[in-house]
């Protein structure tokens, strides 16, 4: 069975890091691509970033490019989202999802994680 | 940016009845790469169509989807008490510029 476990959410203030970990079992995880999706409790989703299987292609949405960056480790399974200069507008619940293939040009997400909440405020 | 934008916001239907959501796309969605997704309260979307057409894994055949360009719509030929939820449609034909719609909440 595939399973998404999210971890590292939590409060914080404006200006300061914060590191989301994702731990995946049931698939051969070093053969997906994976995502981070996020999503404001009761309003819609928003894609946030992707890795390849590979870490060769990765990609950002515009308001978080340069602040936020995407990893993984594939020998223990983890995906990594490294948010720094967080800001109000980020407070949202972080999904991680699995891409159905290698590439993050297949961009859409069969197997999501119950996520894992962020909120910047002072 | 592609833009979604669903319609209607909300459908209230019994169930038993047919629902019908429509997906529209601020430009053309390359190779029809558009997807549906269910979310329930309190729980993560899951995947229903991909490729604008096709079922996912375990996905019942009362699902479908449809359409191509701008257009698409997923239909629900006869509504199960389980298929109330907000359903999400989603472009990955933008290559790293995946978006979502606003999503189309399904009520009783």
């Amino acid at each position: 069975e595939v399973q998404l476990v999210e971890s590292g959410g939590g409060w914080v203030q404006p200006g300061r890091s914060l590191r989301l970990s994702c731990s995946a079992s049931g698939f051969t995880f070093g053969s997906y691509a994976m995502h981070w999706v996020r999503q404001v409790p009761g309003k819609g989703l928003e894609w946030v970033s992707s890795i390849s299987w590979d870490s060769g292609g990765m990609g950002y949405m515009d308001s978080v490019r340069g602040r936020f960056t995407i990893s993984r480790d594939n020998a223990k399974n983890s995906l990594y989202l490294q948010m720094n200069s967080l800001r109000p507008e980020d407070t949202a619940l972080y999904y991680c999802a699995r891409g159905p293939g290698l590439a993050v040009a297949k961009g859409y997400f069969d197997f999501w994680g119950r996520g894992t909440l962020v909120t910047v405020s002072s | 940016e592609i833009v979604l934008t669903q319609s209607p916001g909300t459908l209230s239907l019994s169930p038993g009845e047919r629902a019908t959501l429509s997906c529209r796309a601020s430009q053309t969605i390359s190779s029809n790469y558009l997807a549906w997704y269910q979310q329930k309260p309190g729980q993560a979307p899951r995947l229903l169509i991909y490729g604008a057409s096709s079922r996912a894994t375990g996905i019942p055949d009362r699902f479908s989807g449809s359409g191509s360009g701008t257009d698409f719509t997923l239909t629900i030929s006869s509504l199960e008490p389980e298929d109330f939820a907000v359903y999400f449609c989603q472009q990955y034909g933008n290559y790293l510029m995946y978006t979502f719609g606003q999503g189309t909440k399904v009520e009783i």
